[in-house]
């Protein structure tokens, strides 16, 4: 049971470009909405995080934008650059525990 | 990262065997997590702790036990491997945003333990 839906599953964006990606959720004990970054061979890092008390959180070239009613969050990367090709997580949190989507593999392109 | 050790970083055993991975922190945090990560399946929750002792089951916690008899190491136990818990395992860590309010800010994982059960 799949509590945060992530899409797509791979993306591929020119240099300069915005990549978006989408997560869904359904419950709404849900408090907490972080996103991931992922090296090959690296853990995740976080990137970025909302509560649902604000529509749009910006750090540096990263936005994430959340729509309560929809139960919808998703993250825009401006300006992409190549370092910036990597796997990305959204997840959601009601207290103790992390429930993470199944991941965007991001490629941008030179 | 932030204090955070996993070991071995990279096992091969047999269908069987018990495996212990170990997860080791130095920053005092209360909570800590252990999760696999598979293809399409992003990270999911095994097991988790709250405190010395204090331990309970994620989504997929079959074949998989934990014990926590210290602040600082998490042990995560598979009592008989299975081809199927070939997985990449990350330990976490989590740090509040604000004590008391609950929100959860996971900042921290480890480096991984790349682990193939043949």
């Amino acid at each position: 049971q799949q509590q945060v839906k992530q899409s797509p599953q791979s993306l591929i964006v020119q240099k300069g470009g915005i990549p978006i990606i989408n997560c869904a959720y359904e419950n709404t004990a849900f408090d907490y909405f972080p996103w991931y970054q992922q090296f090959p061979g690296k853990g995740p890092a976080l990137l970025i995080a909302i509560r649902p008390d604000v529509s749009e959180k910006k750090e540096g070239r990263f936005t994430i934008s959340f729509n309560k009613s929809a139960k919808q969050f998703s993250l825009h990367i401006m300006d992409s650059q190549p370092g910036d090709s990597a796997t990305y997580f959204c997840a959601a949190s009601p207290a103790r525990q992390l429930t993470f989507g199944s991941g965007t593999q991001l490629t941008v392109l030179p | 990262d932030a204090g955070i050790t996993q070991s071995p970083r990279h096992k091969v055993t047999e269908t069987g065997t018990p495996v212990t991975l170990r997860c080791h922190q130095t920053e005092n945090h209360r909570y800590m997590y252990w999760y696999r990560q598979d293809p399409g399946h992003g990270l999911r929750l095994i097991h988790y702790s709250y405190g010395v002792k204090d331990t309970d089951k994620g989504e997929v916690s079959d074949g998989y036990s934990v014990s926590r008899s210290k602040t600082e190491d998490f042990l995560l136990t598979l009592e008989s491997a299975t081809s199927s818990q070939t997985s990449v395992y990350f330990c976490a860590i989590k740090s509040l945003d604000r004590p008391g309010q609950g929100a959860i800010r996971m900042a921290f994982f480890g480096q991984g333990t790349r682990l193939t059960v043949v």
